[in-house]
């Protein structure tokens, strides 16, 4: 079947307007994650969806960043009044579990991400 | 804090060498250990994975060294090819209060394997 996918895959905007960005998990996965991964840094943890609510925002860096998921499917990630530091790949991953079933069943799978560029 | 610390941050290896990475954690609730590998412009997939019970797993050229004591965890890639050239990142998961699992990732090691 099909991964997760993200768009776009690349996005440029001016500073100051807002961005979405799209992911789509694979069909069924109830979890849903969001990191963010800067030039030459790690993985850094935005937000996590179990169905439609978020428990962990924990991520977020600003009021700026918001994020929903609708129908326990697609997720948006929104950055309002985008600024340079936000420049980026946004990576969408997604889980068949959430829960303490077993942590192989937590394996995440990654989408392709969307590079943001703020000018 | 939740911590997982990687090493190094980059890696040259010849062709048919070792790749080594190194991985140090603080918090002992971590429960399962992930690699990940990243091509450039893609997504980390899932390369190997180990339980804290195991102290060494091997798929095909690459294995997972586990000291549990030290806090320590290892990727070995054996024969090192071209074709490895990647992002590796290591993870650690903690089941955390409210019964889910969270990834805590490592900064990435970059890998270049020559010709």
């Amino acid at each position: 079947g099909a991964g997760v996918s993200q768009s776009p895959s690349n996005k440029v905007t001016e500073k100051g307007k807002d961005v979405e960005l799209r992911c789509d998990p694979i069909s069924g996965h109830t979890a849903l994650y969001w990191y963010r991964q800067s030039l030459g840094q790690g993985l850094e943890f935005l937000i996590y969806f179990q169905g439609n609510s978020a428990p962990d925002k924990s991520g977020l860096p600003s009021d700026r960043f918001s994020a929903e998921r609708t129908g326990g499917s697609v997720s948006t990630l929104t950055i309002q009044r985008t600024q340079q530091e936000d420049s980026a790949v946004y990576l969408c991953a997604s889980s068949s579990a959430w829960s303490h079933i077993s942590p192989r069943d937590n394996e995440q799978f990654f989408g392709p991400g969307t590079r943001l560029t703020v000018l | 804090q939740q911590q997982v610390k990687q090493s190094p941050q980059s890696l040259i290896v010849q062709k048919g060498g070792i790749s080594i990475i190194n991985c140090a954690y603080e918090n002992t609730a971590f429960d399962y250990f992930p690699w990940y590998q990243q091509f450039p412009g893609k997504g980390p997939a899932l390369l190997i994975a180990i339980r804290p019970d195991v102290s060494e797993k091997k798929e095909g050229r690459f294995t997972i060294s586990f000291n549990k004591s030290a806090k320590q965890f290892s990727l070995h890639i054996m024969d090192s090819q071209p074709g490895d050239s990647a992002t590796y990142f290591c993870a650690a998961l903690r089941l955390t209060t409210s019964g889910t699992y969270k990834y805590i990732f490592g900064t990435g090691t970059r890998l270049k394997v020559l010709a």
